[in-house]
C-alpha cells in the first residue's frame, strides 16, 4: 500500500464550487504539505503543517484553507473554485527530527480541472 | 531573480553517455539539497539529497555541491531511456534547524534517446 494517498485523484467541477482534496500517510511523519504544481511553473507551496497544532501560509495559500484532522490526516479546501486553480495538486510528507533534514515524500497527485 | 534556478530543456543525450543536470540557489545560508525525478503526469520521487561540498555518488548518481559558487549538479552516467524525465532541484532556504520548507526549481526535462 502506497505511504501517501490522495483522494480523488481526479477532479472536476465548475467555478463557484467549494470542493476538498485529502491526504492520508501512514508513514508517521509529524509534518505535511500542500503543493501545487502548473507547467513550467515546477512545485509551489501553499500550506505546510508541522503537526496537528501548527498550520502555515506557504507562496501561495489565497484562495486556498487547510485543515489537519490528526498526524495523518491533512486536507486542501478550495472554498470558491477558478479557473486558475486548476493544477495537479501534490501532497507530501517529511520527518521531524530525521537524520536526513527535510527530505519529503510525495503523495500520486489529484489532478482539479475548474471549468 | 528566483531562488532556484535550472534550465528548462529539453536537454537530450544519447544512451549510454552521462547527463549532467546543474542548479544555482540564490540564498547563501541554504544547508541542504535534493534531486527529484518526475516522470510525466507521475509524482516527484527523492533520487538524491547532499548536504556537504564535494561530490555523493548513489549507483549511475553523482550529487555535486558547491556552495561557494552557489550550485549543485546531479550526473546521471551510463544513460537510459528509463531516465527521461523532469529532474526538479530543491533547497531547504534555511539553516539547519529552523524552518523546513523547500522551495522547488521549475525542473530540466531529460530525454535520453535510444
Amino acid at each position: 500500500d502506497a505511504d501517501v494517498t490522495q483522494t480523488p485523484r481526479n477532479r472536476i467541477t465548475k467555478t463557484g464550487k467549494r470542493i476538498m482534496l485529502e491526504c492520508s500517510q501512514t508513514k508517521g511523519h509529524d509534518r505535511m504539505y500542500w503543493y501545487r504544481q502548473d507547467p513550467g511553473l515546477g512545485l509551489r507551496l501553499i500550506y505546510y503543517s508541522f503537526d496537528v497544532k501548527d498550520i502555515n501560509k506557504g507562496e501561495i495559500s489565497d484562495g486556498y484553507s487547510v485543515s489537519r484532522q490528526a498526524q495523518a490526516k491533512f486536507s486542501l479546501s478550495l472554498e470558491s473554485a477558478i479557473p486558475n486553480q486548476t493544477a495537479l495538486y501534490f501532497c507530501a510528507t517529511s520527518d521531524l527530527g530525521a537524520g536526513e533534514d527535510n527530505e519529503q515524500f510525495f503523495g500520486p497527485g489529484t489532478r482539479l480541472t475548474v471549468l | 531573480q528566483k531562488e532556484v534556478e535550472q534550465n528548462s530543456g529539453p536537454l537530450s543525450v544519447p544512451e549510454g553517455a552521462i547527463a549532467s543536470l546543474n542548479c544555482t540557489y540564490s540564498d547563501r545560508v541554504s544547508q541542504s539539497f535534493f534531486w527529484y525525478r518526475q516522470y510525466s503526469g507521475k509524482s516527484p520521487e527523492l533520487i538524491m539529497s547532499i548536504y556537504s561540498n564535494g561530490d555523493k555518488e548513489d549507483g549511475r548518481f553523482t550529487a555535486q555541491l558547491n556552495k561557494a559558487s552557489q550550485y549543485v549538479s546531479l550526473l546521471i552516467r551510463d544513460s537510459q531511456p528509463s531516465d527521461s524525465a523532469t529532474y526538479l532541484c530543491a533547497v531547504n532556504p534555511r539553516p539547519s534547524g529552523s524552518a523546513r520548507q523547500l522551495t522547488f526549481g521549475s525542473g530540466t526535462q531529460l530525454t535520453v534517446l535510444p
